[in-house]
């Protein structure tokens, strides 16, 4: 069974423009979680979706947005990107989202802001 | 607020030199604790998941084990290749949001 993808895998912006990032689960996930890591925050919950809505949601700025497919494939779009928000972003699926499901995740995309 | 602290940050053994990673938790009803390992430039690698204390469960060379405010991650004889950023992880109490400890980067020399 294939793993989690996500597109693209390195992404380079300015500041100011905005970003979007595709994230495929595994076949027959229908949650899909979005985290950002950084070297000094660790790994931090960006939002959940199930469904095609979003279940959970994480304390970033409006900026940081997403959504989901009836496929359950998700995208996430950052808008007005600053340097800060360079970063590893990688999703993660479940089967359901309910209850202590394991989360797989996908290799990551890692944007860099200049 | 659910809490999670790893140590040591860093751990740095001989081949073949056994030793265990710590993970701390403070949460207000467990739901699983998730043991994870992490390549650099990569994804977390999920690993196990132990749900209850007294749990263990054991993969090659290591094992996990759990207690109720602390979970261990036991590497047996390590290898170079188990060389990696070792993470756990529990679920908020009403969803699936998972918080992170910080880590423990595991380096084996030969």
């Amino acid at each position: 069974k294939a793993g989690v993808t996500q597109t693209p895998r390195y992404l380079i912006k300015t500041r100011g423009q905005q970003v979007t990032l595709s994230c495929s689960p595994i076949s027959g996930h229908r949650s899909v979680s979005w985290y950002q890591q950084t070297p000094g925050q660790g790994l931090q919950f960006l939002f959940e979706y199930f469904s095609e809505t979003q279940r959970n949601k994480g304390n970033f700025p409006g900026r940081f947005s997403g959504r989901q497919f009836s496929n359950s494939r998700s995208e996430m779009n950052v808008s007005t990107l600053e340097l800060g928000d360079s970063a590893l972003y990688l999703c993660a699926s479940s089967l359901s989202g309910q209850g202590a499901r394991e989360q797989y995740f996908g290799p990551g995309t890692r944007l860099t802001v200049t | 607020e659910d809490q999670v602290t790893q140590s040591p940050e860093a751990l740095r053994l001989q081949e073949g030199e056994s030793s265990s990673l710590n993970c701390s938790y403070t949460v207000s009803g467990l739901r699983g604790l998730f043991w994870y390992r992490q390549d650099p430039g990569k994804g977390p690698e999920f690993l196990f998941t132990l749900y209850s204390a007294g749990e263990e469960k054991e993969k090659e060379r290591l094992k996990a084990t759990l207690t109720k405010k602390e979970s261990f991650l036991h590497i047996t004889a390590p290898k170079p290749e188990d060389s990696a950023t070792y993470l756990c992880a529990v679920p908020e109490t009403s969803g699936s949001r998972l918080t992170f400890g910080e880590g423990t980067q595991l380096t084996v020399n030969p």
